[in-house]
């Protein structure tokens, strides 16, 4: 079946750090990929998406290119900033499935 | 635009009582309805979701329903709430194809 795996966490980083945090996937097509963000108490947003391989999703910054090759879309941003801080959900929808398929989620807290 | 709102944000209930959460949807027709449930410090699971009225699937057995008698509204329910339905509940709307889902601001059940 299809399924998601994201980095575990929590992730410290300092403030203007790197940041990478990496997902691959299993799907038996050829699906979608999103990243979604969900900071403390709220719902989740649609970061960006990415509908076929080599596509590179960007928004506020972060970026995720879908590669196909290594079955990967891993999210990253030059420079974090505190207000980063949220839990960070990799996702996939099979073509034509009504679903989407869920990572475990990566807490990320930026320390100023 | 389209606007997906749920409530109660928050909700404290005794073992054993019922339970009715809504979702509604503006701005759209015919929209794919999602229920999640998170648990703390987990990831997403999906609970049911709904390509059309009265069309209702199941994804995991337990304690809860859903209901969609309106095109645009979700109703997730209970009889007998259980210490274990304690939870962050997170409805989600989608279009059809490789659209990516959008979620409400979730409600925060706690079972006492």
């Amino acid at each position: 079946g299809n399924s998601v795996t994201q980095m575990e966490g929590p992730v410290t980083l300092s403030e203007e750090a790197f940041l990478t945090i990496n997902c691959t996937y299993t799907a038996t097509g050829y699906p979608s990929l999103f990243w979604y963000v969900q900071y403390p108490g709220e719902g989740l947003q649609l970061l960006l998406k990415a509908t076929k391989a080599d596509d590179k999703g960007s928004n506020k910054g972060f970026e995720a290119t879908y590669r196909k090759e290594t079955t990967s879309f891993h999210l990253e941003k030059g420079s974090v900033q505190v207000s980063d801080s949220a839990v960070y959900f990799c996702a996939l929808s099979e073509q034509g499935a009504q679903k989407l398929v869920f990572g475990q989620g990566t807490r990320l807290t930026i320390n100023p | 635009s389209q606007t997906i709102h749920q409530w109660p944000a928050t909700l404290v209930q005794p073992v054993g009582s019922p339970l009715s959460l809504e979702c509604t949807v503006e701005g759209t027709s015919n929209p794919n309805l999602y229920w999640y449930r998170q648990a703390a410090g987990r990831g997403l699971q999906l609970l049911f979701y709904s390509v059309g009225i009265g069309q209702i699937s199941s994804e995991v057995p337990q304690n809860l329903s859903a209901s969609r008698p309106q095109d645009r509204q979700f109703i997730l329910s209970s009889k007998k709430l259980l210490l274990s339905d304690s939870g962050f509940y997170l409805c989600a709307w989608s279009g059809t194809g490789y659209q990516p889902q959008h979620f409400g601001d979730g409600t925060r059940l706690s079972i006492l």
